[in-house]
């Protein structure tokens, strides 16, 4: 039982476009949704994060929309560059509990 | 300034053969998390410590042991690796407030099983 669903698996996004990436949950006693960004060879690092108190949650080029009533959070990524080519991982987790990810979303920004 | 030190990165054994990987952290955090992952897939979480208790999870096979020996270090021991074991096995902690709070991941040891 999967309870998180991201998609899509790969994307491919032109400099300067928006990559957007979507994930499901079906535990709605989450209430921890952080993205993690994994470039090859290293180890997921901390992108962003947000609690269902808020609907959106912007750090520079990258936003989180969460929608409570669907279910549902996005990662936005404005102005994609080369360097945002990575995997992202999307996740969640309730009070003292480990984090539960999704499968991963590979993302290549080409010029 | 490594945070979160993964040794060795590459690792090769043979069927069978026990193996040891390894991690330390410059970070003082009481969290220390073992994740398994295979090529395209999502981190699986094996176990967790939270200070010296041990957390297993439900679904990891008992090949897989553990050992945190002070704040600083944790151990991966794999008993006896078979083909289904060649993974990246990450490394992670995370501050005292709390599991959900930011975790900071090694680089990996790359697993490989002849």
């Amino acid at each position: 039982q999967q309870q998180v669903k991201q998609s899509p698996q790969s994307l491919i996004v032109q400099k300067g476009g928006i990559s957007i990436i979507n994930c499901a949950y079906e535990n709605t006693a989450f209430d921890y949704f952080p993205w993690y960004q994994q470039f090859p060879g290293k180890g997921p690092a901390l992108l962003i994060a947000i609690r269902p108190d808020v609907s959106e949650k912007k750090e520079g080029r990258f936003t989180i929309s969460f929608n409570k009533s669907a279910k549902q959070f996005s990662l936005h990524i404005m102005d994609s560059q080369p360097g945002d080519s990575a995997t992202y991982f999307c996740a969640a987790s309730k009070g003292n509990t480990p984090l539960v990810f999704g499968k991963g979303t590979r993302l290549s920004v080409i010029a | 300034d490594a945070m979160v030190i993964q040794n060795p990165r590459y690792q090769v054994t043979q069927f069978g053969k026990p193996v040891t990987l390894s991690c330390s952290q410059t970070l003082n955090h009481n969290v220390m998390y073992w994740y398994q992952q295979k090529s395209s897939q999502a981190p699986k979480l094996l176990f967790h410590y939270y200070d010296k208790d041990f957390n297993n999870e439900a679904d990891t096979p008992d090949n897989f042991q553990s050992r945190r020996p002070n704040t600083s270090f944790c151990f991966l021991d794999i008993r006896s690796p078979g083909l289904g074991d060649a993974a990246m096995y990450l490394c992670a902690t995370s501050s005292p407030v709390g599991l959900n709070e930011k975790l900071f991941f090694g680089s990996g040891t790359q697993l490989s099983v002849l």
